[in-house]
């Protein structure tokens, strides 16, 4: 069984700082990687993918992949109340499994204005 | 583009009674996922379709649960009997075919949520 490790928070930043999100995956020879914001009783939202070792930006959000280390991380610049939410962390799966998301628990982040 | 849908958005049912979710991906999409999310849990895949051919459902309680895909676009997941334990988010999501599976991302619907009393 993959294993997905998140932080469970609950992560509490001020307006405008930056949000660290941490998520650790036990399959070494995993090679994509999700993000996903999901609101209080709303579905996951894909927010970033990343595949390569190296940093990847898109607006506020930065996620950052180590494969050596197993590490992917999600940093959210400026941020906001609206950033407010669940974040899950999802890995793809390999092999025969290869169209399945493992997903960690998700870190609830809480945004204060 | 629109996106996911899901039916109906929420179902309230006694145990042992049968229950049905239904879900159209994203136009074009082949491949189809459902996925179940605890409270308090990320989701975690019952079953996979790729057309109308199931990919995996290694994760699927085939005692009580079924699906089906049969003309390769909207898709049946059913519950029969349910249990106290299959209270939880029912999530529909679907993903294109493009180049290598290992970058294609998933989107989802925006759920079902089934309470079992």
């Amino acid at each position: 069984q993959k294993e997905v490790e998140q932080n469970s928070g609950p992560l509490s930043v001020p307006e405008g700082a930056i949000a660290s999100l941490n998520c650790t995956y036990s399959d070494r020879g995993s090679q994509s990687f999700f993000w996903y914001r999901q609101y209080s009783g709303k579905s996951p939202e894909l927010i970033m993918s990343i595949y390569s070792n190296g940093d990847k930006e898109d607006g506020r959000f930065t996620a950052q992949l180590n494969k050596a280390s197993q590490y992917v991380s999600l940093l959210i610049r400026d941020s906001q109340p609206s950033d407010s939410a669940t974040y899950l962390c999802a890995v793809r799966g390999r092999g025969s499994t290869l169209g399945r998301l493992y997903f960690g628990r998700g870190t609830q982040l809480t945004v204060w204005p | 583009e629109a996106g996911v849908a899901q039916s109906p958005r929420y179902k309230i049912i006694e145990k042992r009674q049968s229950v049905a979710f239904w879900c159209n991906p994203i136009s074009g999409h082949a491949t189809l996922y459902w996925y179940q999310q605890i409270l308090g849990q990320g989701p975690k895949l019952l079953i996979q379709f790729q057309n109308n051919g199931v990919v995996d459902d290694s994760q699927l309680p085939k005692d009580r649960f079924s699906a089906e895909r049969l003309k390769g676009v909207d898709s049946t997941l059913k519950i029969q009997p349910a249990k106290l334990e299959d209270s939880a988010v029912y999530l529909c999501a679907s993903s294109s075919i493009r180049g290598s599976e290992t970058y294609n991302e998933q989107f989802f619907g925006p759920g079902t949520r089934l309470t079992v009393l």
